[in-house]
């Protein structure tokens, strides 16, 4: 059974611009959650994507944004890019149990 | 609020048990995991703990829970240099299954 798939693994973007990662989850797992991770921060949870709506979401402003498809892939914007974005991003699909499975990770780098 | 606690830095010999803690401040968390996280990989599920429990046994790892106390610990038995890696605790409540609020964090080194 394949694993969590987040895209790209790595990129580089620069102020002010925005960006769009991609997961896709283990076939059957419905529940789709975002989380950053950072040195300085650790890990903070973005949101929860169930059935293509936004079920539980973190204290991230409105520049972070997701969605989720009707084949589960979700995929996680952040607008309006700043240095302090730079971080890693990670995709965990669940299921009906709530155990989270985590793909590797999309790292970010906002120059 | 939420707060989950780890001391940040391990050593152990190759062979020894390793055992880590975490402190957490939120009472109504209704589930407590362990997860492991090698270089440049994401997070790996180990194991996990209902809050009613106060003991649970996989293979090599064993968690103990008091809750009293709102501490956690994950031991492991027979360390191996493979083991080497940072490892987080977390824990989640009841209907946010998917939101975790996770620990700063442990690195545990091997050495032989």
């Amino acid at each position: 059974k394949a694993g969590v798939t987040q895209t790209p693994r790595y990129l580089i973007k620069t102020r002010g611009q925005q960006v769009t990662l991609s997961c896709s989850p283990i076939s059957g797992h419905r529940s789709v959650s975002w989380y950053q991770q950072t040195p300085g921060q650790g890990l903070q949870f973005l949101f929860e994507y169930f059935s293509e709506t936004q079920r539980n979401k973190g204290n991230f402003p409105g520049r972070f944004s997701g969605r989720q498809f009707s084949n589960s892939r979700s995929e996680m914007n952040v607008s309006t890019l700043e240095l302090g974005d730079s971080a890693l991003y990670l995709c965990a699909s669940s299921t009906v149990t709530g155990e989270l499975f985590f793909g590797e990770g999309s790292r970010l780098t906002v120059l | 609020g939420e707060d989950v606690e780890q001391s940040l830095f391990l050593s152990v010999r190759e062979g020894d048990s390793s055992v880590i803690n975490c402190t957490y401040t939120d009472s109504s968390s209704t589930y407590l995991y362990w997860y492991k996280q090698e270089p440049g990989a994401g997070l790996q599920l180990l194991t996990y703990i209902f809050s009613n429990m106060d003991m649970k046994q996989d293979q090599r790892l064993t968690v103990l829970l008091n809750k009293k106390d709102k501490h956690l610990s994950l031991r492991i038995a027979d360390t191996q240099t493979g083991d080497s890696a940072i490892y987080f605790c977390a824990e989640s409540k009841t209907g946010t299954a998917s939101k975790l609020t996770f620990g700063t964090g442990t690195r545990l080194q091997v050495t032989l």
